[in-house]
């Protein structure tokens, strides 16, 4: 089954403790994402990769990090989360071909930051 | 201004209503024009996607692009209760991965 995973799916930790929220797809995609979900704001965009070793940043990548060592991995790194970090995160992965949009959204992961 | 505008709603229509969902974008730059559905507690879905201007259908479903205004929209016919879920419009232009998403717009359909 095509899928895109998220682990954890619900945490809560304290500010500056750092944390890593993994991503991984089995659809052998090219591209993938992290997004933020907040009400009133929509989904905004932290990070994307187009490959392996190639990342950039979205529209909010100011206190996250991210590595792309695997295809089919994509970590979130938050080095030192603060309170205005607690949000509902998504990863997401696509083929990102020209003639056809594919992108896969995981379960969510819901982050308290105390 | 918001880069792309999306009226949040909630909207709430009858079963067998045609919806219309919009968004406005200030970026001329755009050229890849998605909608996406979330139903409660879950991720967005892919419902349709369309490049550049024109039109595009898939059953129920119609999307709308019109460049020149700058305004997209989604056509959802014979709504259903199981259509009740938020809908987010998003973005991008070439030569990258950059999405830009709409706050999303609540639809409820009652039966």
């Amino acid at each position: 089954e095509a899928q895109v995973t998220q682990n954890p799916r619900y945490l809560i930790t304290v500010t500056g403790k750092k944390l890593t929220v993994t991503c991984s797809q089995n659809m052998n995609h090219e591209y993938m994402s992290w997004y933020r979900q907040d009400p009133g704001l929509g989904l905004r965009q932290i990070y994307y990769s187009m490959n392996v070793e190639v990342t950039d940043k979205g529209d909010v990548p100011e206190g996250y990090k991210v590595s792309r060592k695997e295809k089919r991995n994509f970590p979130l790194i938050l080095e030192s989360p603060s309170p205005n970090q607690t949000s509902l995160y998504f990863c997401a992965s696509s083929r990102g071909t020209d003639d056809q949009e594919t992108q896969y959204f995981g379960p969510g992961t819901r982050l308290l930051v105390l | 201004q918001k880069e792309v505008e999306q009226d949040p709603g909630p909207l709430s229509v009858p079963e067998g209503a045609i919806v219309s969902l919009n968004c406005t974008y200030s970026n001329s730059a755009f050229q890849y024009f998605m909608w996406y559905r979330q139903y409660s507690r879950k991720g967005p879905e892919l419902l349709m996607y369309t490049y550049s201007s024109g039109n595009k259908e898939d059953g129920r479903f119609t999307a709308q692009v019109d460049k020149s205004s700058k305004y997209i929209s989604l056509f959802i016919r014979d709504s259903q209760p199981s259509d009740s879920a938020t809908y987010l419009c998003a973005m991008r232009g070439t030569g990258g991965f950059k999405t830009i998403f709409g706050a999303g717009t609540r639809l409820f359909v009652k039966a």
